[in-house]
């Protein structure tokens, strides 16, 4: 009864090369996430989505573009690939409490995929 | 930026022993959270503290946030080789930057 799911755990691919990376939650909740952790375990936000609106981190190349077919989904597309992209990615999700953009909701994070660009 | 910085980086101690882990942040919140991330997996919530509470608690977990210091504190009681972990403090601002992650104090728990 995961409750958000992330494949594939591992990917290991050559740099120019394209991706994708799968999420799915079976919590219902209207929100959901992609975040970056880097070898120091820094943790930063790259994209949050609900079926409103689509929130993008600045700083997140272009080359990176979430995809949600339908609100239980965001997957994660990431396009030629760079050395400099080999991170965890995790998934999560909320529910947001009314309107706006108030995260008094937990995060509920997927066990992430580990990209490893060589 | 509202990053959380936590203190310290790692911290081990005995089994048994409290676990005190600090959080500090640079600008006003709306909610701070803490999580827990065991190695290998993905982050698991395990208290979250609006902006006008001072302390709560949760079975052996103990948060306290000062908004004039801008800072937190979870401390961990009679703590337990289960409990070897990162932590993790975030700080929500209300506005559309989401959760805003520190870089987390590596607790481990000697038996």
């Amino acid at each position: 009864d995961t409750a958000v799911s992330q494949t594939p755990k591992y990917l290991v691919t050559q740099m120019g090369n394209d991706k994708s990376i799968k999420c799915e939650q079976n919590l219902g909740h209207d929100t959901m996430y992609w975040y970056k952790q880097d070898s120091k375990k820094f943790l930063k936000i790259m994209f949050s989505y609900n079926n409103k609106e689509l929130i993008i981190n600045e700083t997140v190349p272009n080359r990176f573009s979430p995809k949600s077919p339908d609100k239980a989904h965001l997957n994660l597309h990431i396009n030629s690939l760079e050395l400099g992209d080999s991170a965890v990615y995790f998934c999560a999700s909320s529910q947001a409490p009314g309107t706006g953009y108030s995260y008094n909701s937990p995060l509920h994070f997927g066990n992430g995929t580990r990209l490893t660009v060589t | 930026s509202q990053q959380g910085e936590e203190d310290p980086q790692a911290l081990s101690i005995q089994e048994g022993e409290n676990a005190t882990m600090n959080c500090s942040y640079k600008t006003s919140i709306n909610n701070l959270q803490w999580y827990r991330q065991n190695s290998g997996r993905g982050l698991v919530h395990l208290i979250l503290i609006r902006s006008n509470e001072r302390e709560k608690h949760s079975g052996r977990l103990r948060v306290t946030l000062d908004t004039s210091k801008k800072s937190s504190s979870l401390l961990i009681t009679a703590s337990r080789a289960a409990d070897t972990a990162s932590y993790f403090c975030a700080t929500a601002g209300g506005g559309a930057d989401g959760l805003t992650f520190g870089k987390g104090t590596h607790l481990i728990i000697q038996p």
